[in-house]
């Protein structure tokens, strides 16, 4: 079936550098997602994106976050700079369509470690 | 509030025998329902799901039912074998997003053993 798929599957940083997470979505899909997940807790919303624009972002979605799709590309998460609360996994998800119903195809995360 | 509660957080059921997970939620305008598969290493992947407009549907070995009442789904897996022994997470979709943001509940471990 349709896969997305997430690069690096695991990142360790320090703390105030700056990381980028990249999305490669189903291929015919235009419209993307990023939520993350504490260890023990479940994935929160963070920000869904469209035609270049992020359409909604949660409180969880910091000044220091951002997210692109330059050129149809990878999709990115942007951090910069890091603390130690972004350390979770980051998934990516994409769908087809728009609206409650669309069903959205998830990566496998990336696991994102702050030092 | 859009949380989404979900229990039991682990469980274990002998092989043959059925699966109960269940799901809890607060905005009552949520009006979607689907249920993720997530398998060590592998990606979360929709099995099931369940609109507002139904009580109940079933597909293969897979029941979910809805109350919207009791603002309560659960997922029902019936003939359990050791191919379904993975993580579960239940979600809602409030209908106030503009568009389709899914609220997670915290994920059920379920382990089948012969």
């Amino acid at each position: 079936g349709p896969k997305v798929l997430q690069i690096p599957s695991h990142q360790i940083i320090d703390m105030g550098q700056m990381v980028t997470l990249n999305c490669d979505p189903v291929s015919n899909h235009l419209y993307f997602y990023w939520y993350k997940q504490i260890l023990g807790q479940q994935m929160e919303f963070l920000v869904n994106f469209y035609n270049g624009k992020v359409m909604e972002k949660s409180k969880l979605f910091k000044d220091q976050f951002s997210v692109e799709r330059p050129d149809g590309s990878y999709f990115t998460l942007k951090i910069q700079p890091t603390a130690l609360e972004d350390s979770a996994v980051y998934f990516c998800a994409s769908s087809f369509n728009w609206g409650v119903y669309a069903e959205q195809f998830f990566g496998p995360g990336t696991r994102l470690t702050v030092l | 509030g859009e949380q989404v509660e979900q229990l039991p957080s682990i469980l274990r059921v002998q092989e043959g025998s059925s699966a109960s997970i269940n799901c809890t939620y607060e905005n009552s305008a949520s009006n979607y329902f689907p249920w993720y598969k997530q398998e060590p290493g592998e990606n979360p992947k929709l099995i099931i799901d369940i609109r507002s407009n139904m009580e109940r549907k079933q597909t293969q070995g897979l029941i979910v039912l809805l109350d919207k009442k009791a603002k309560r789904f659960s997922l029902h897996i019936t003939d359990t074998q050791p191919g379904d022994s993975a993580m579960y997470f239940c979600a809602a979709t409030p209908t106030t997003s503009s568009g389709q943001k899914l609220v997670f509940g915290q994920g059920t471990i379920l382990k089948v053993y012969l």
